[in-house]
């Protein structure tokens, strides 16, 4: 069965702070992993990462996987407290060509204090 | 471009009944897949449908069934509820067949009393 494992479960920073959020993952035939962030309903999507040491980049929120290590992390610089949200590690179950039953990690709550 | 649109967004049902939940994914997606969020379980798989079929289901009782329209409109629907069905169901559509990401839904809260 895919195991998606998130870390920290939670985290309290202060604006202006630096945080990485981790996610390590066990998926037979693995192709992708997704991040996303929640705030209040819908996750929203942030990333896709396929290819192992390649960092995507969107303003203050990075993100890179490590295929070897089974692992990816989320990085955003400078947090804002528009940034406290739930963020979530999802990777794709891959069989039968169907790429959309994701498995999730429980999840890290990060809450930016002004 | 429309996002994922879920309907109703709020729900309150008595234990017992069935409640039936909509969803219509972004224009041009054809795979809809839907999630049962709990704090205590995070975000679950319940089933994925594409061109009217299902494709995939997770471990959820039978009590829960889905279909998908002709135009990839999607309906999940849950029979006998239980208090442990109190939940945000959410919807999420992709491309298929590697698309470039899932995209979700507002979600439906349901609660059951």
């Amino acid at each position: 069965e895919d195991k998606v494992v998130q870390s920290p479960l939670s985290l309290v920073v202060h604006e202006g702070d630096t945080v990485t959020l981790n996610c390590s993952y066990e998926v037979t035939n693995f192709r992708s992993l997704l991040w996303y962030k929640q705030e209040k309903k819908a996750p929203t999507f942030l990333f896709m990462l396929t290819s192992s040491g390649i960092e995507k980049k969107s303003g203050r929120l990075s993100s890179i996987l490590d295929k070897k290590e089974l692992f990816s992390i989320l990085n955003i610089t400078a947090t804002q407290t528009g940034d406290s949200a739930v963020y979530l590690c999802a990777a794709p179950h891959n069989s039968g060509g169907s790429n959309y039953k994701l498995t999730f990690g429980k999840g890290t709550l990060l809450t930016v204090n002004p | 471009k429309a996002g994922v649109t879920q309907t109703p967004r709020y729900l309150i049902k008595t234990r017992g009944q069935q409640v039936t939940l909509s969803c219509s994914p972004i224009s041009g997606h054809r795979s809809v897949s839907w999630y049962q969020q709990t704090p205590g379980q995070g975000l679950q798989f319940l089933f994925e449908y594409f061109s009217e079929t299902q494709r995939n289901k997770g471990n959820f009782p039978g009590r829960f069934s889905g279909r998908q329209f002709s135009n990839s409109r999607s309906e999940m629907n849950v029979s006998t509820l239980e208090l442990g069905d109190s939940a945000l169901y959410l919807c999420a559509s992709s491309l298929d067949p590697r698309g470039m990401g899932v995209f979700f839904g507002q979600g439906t809260r349901l609660t059951v009393v």
